[in-house]
């Protein structure tokens, strides 16, 4: 069975624009976690989507946003970049929320 | 939110040692994972372990839901074991991460 597929692996955006990320589930999983790790602030919840619906949403400004489709796969998006925003950005699937499994992740870099 | 802890921060191992690695979690939780993140960013599942003891290889872990913390056992340390190490616990649909530990094996 395939893991969970993040694209694009590298991205790298200046201040102000804006940014997609995309992440594949693996196949049967329904659930879709999104998390931000930096070296000041480790590992942080954004939000996690079941069945196209935001369930949790974590501490993070109304910038980063994301959706999920009918096939599960999830968008993340964050608008208006700072600088603060360069991270690895991590996704991981579950069944109903029990283990998660995380993807390669997409590493963000703001100029 | 939950807090998770992690101890020790680093660790410095010569390669066929043993070491324990712990968390601690402030709160009840239904879902506790322990993780290696490899040099290349990527989490990769060691134990999903909400409660008792889950052994695989020369990796094994507890945890004590009551007293909440758990326990992840490395035997015979190898090289290809280092990088760091994190703790994951969570209610149902949002994990909270300890800051890790950072684990060197030296040959």
């Amino acid at each position: 069975k395939a893991g969970v597929t993040q694209t694009p692996r590298y991205l790298i955006k200046t201040r102000g624009q804006q940014v997609t990320l995309s992440c594949s589930p693996i196949s049967g999983h329904r659930s879709v976690s999104w998390y931000q790790q930096t070296p000041g602030q480790g590992l942080q919840f954004l939000f996690e989507y079941f069945s196209e619906t935001q369930r949790n949403k974590g501490n993070f400004p109304g910038r980063f946003s994301g959706r999920q489709f009918s096939n599960s796969r999830s968008e993340m998006n964050v608008s208006t970049l700072e600088l603060g925003d360069s991270a690895l950005y991590l996704c991981a699937s579950s069944l109903r929320s029990y283990e998660q499994f995380f993807g390669p992740g997409t590493r963000l870099t703001v100029l | 939110g939950i807090q998770v802890e992690q101890s020790p921060p680093d660790l410095i191992l010569q390669e066929g040692a043993n070491s324990t690695l712990r968390c601690n979690f402030s709160d009840s939780v239904n879902n506790l994972q322990w993780f290696h993140q490899n040099p290349w960013g990527q989490l990769i599942n060691l134990f999903y372990i909400p409660s008792g003891t889950k052994q695989n290889g020369r990796l094994s872990a507890t945890t004590v839901a009551t007293e909440r913390y758990s326990l992840l056992y490395i035997s015979s340390s190898q090289t290809t074991d280092s990088g760091v190490y994190f703790c994951a616990v969570g209610t149902g649909n949002q994990f909270y991460f300890g800051t890790g530990t950072s684990l060197t094996v030296i040959p």
